[in-house]
């Protein structure tokens, strides 16, 4: 158990809607990370937050957005899903803002029909 | 570019066998480098990392080689047991203005009893 909390597990929703999913960081780790995994692109970086503040952004579209909390928690906001979006989102947290020590929650499976 | 990649997809060994899983990695400004387990339905777990002022790091049955001539990082596992099966990942990681961690595809190591 990495001290990394993502809700829910699985989400299943139709094409068109939007989402949000939770992650809560190990406690005393101020960087959380959103990544995305798909079979064919792996792992894509998506966002950084640090202590509430945007840090880095990957390949993250414009329908996706992030915010990080006073308390450190994280969403991650999808909307105008498509059938593309189907994938596991990992949140990741470390007390670093460089990207290293990063810990990894358990993934929320998102299924867009 | 910031490619990170995985010569070998599948790797296939029998029990007590030594495991070397490989990586390539195209940035040479890179100066971080990680290795990540995945087990199935799980997120990504650290196994161990190198600094690229270093060419080998040593773990619990574990080693990280790391060659940047030929931007190369290998993985070894000695005495591969059936709880090692599971998708390897390599990420590189380098500081300046981007923090972000660039996975490699991943390589699935199946361990036959």
């Amino acid at each position: 158990d990495s001290g990394v909390t993502q809700t829910p597990k699985h989400l299943i929703t139709a094409t068109g809607q939007r989402v949000t999913l939770r992650c809560s960081p190990r406690s005393g780790d101020l960087s959380v990370y959103w990544y995305q995994q798909s079979l064919d692109q792996g792992l894509q970086f998506l966002i950084q937050y640090y202590n509430g503040e945007e840090r880095a952004k990957g390949n993250i579209l414009e329908r996706f957005s992030a915010q990080q909390f006073p308390d450190l928690h994280s969403e991650l906001n999808l909307s105008s899903l498509e059938l593309g979006d189907s994938a596991l989102y990992f949140c990741a947290s470390s007390r670093r803002t460089d990207g290293r020590d990063q810990y990894f929650g358990p993934g929320t499976r998102l299924t867009v029909t | 570019g910031e490619s990170v990649g995985l010569h070998l997809p599948t790797l296939s060994v029998q029990e007590g066998d030594n495991s070397i899983i490989n990586c390539a990695y195209s940035n040479s400004a890179s100066d971080y480098f990680i290795w990540y387990k995945q087990e199935s339905g799980k997120g990504p777990q650290f196994i161990i990392d190198i600094r690229s002022n270093m060419d080998k790091r040593q773990g619990q049955r574990v080693t990280v080689l790391l060659n940047k001539t030929v931007k190369h990082l290998s993985l070894q596992i000695a005495a591969t047991q059936p709880g090692d099966s599971a998708v390897y990942f390599c990420a590189e990681n380098y500081g300046g203005s981007n923090y972000k961690l660039t996975f490699g595809k991943g390589t699935l190591l199946t361990v036959n009893p």
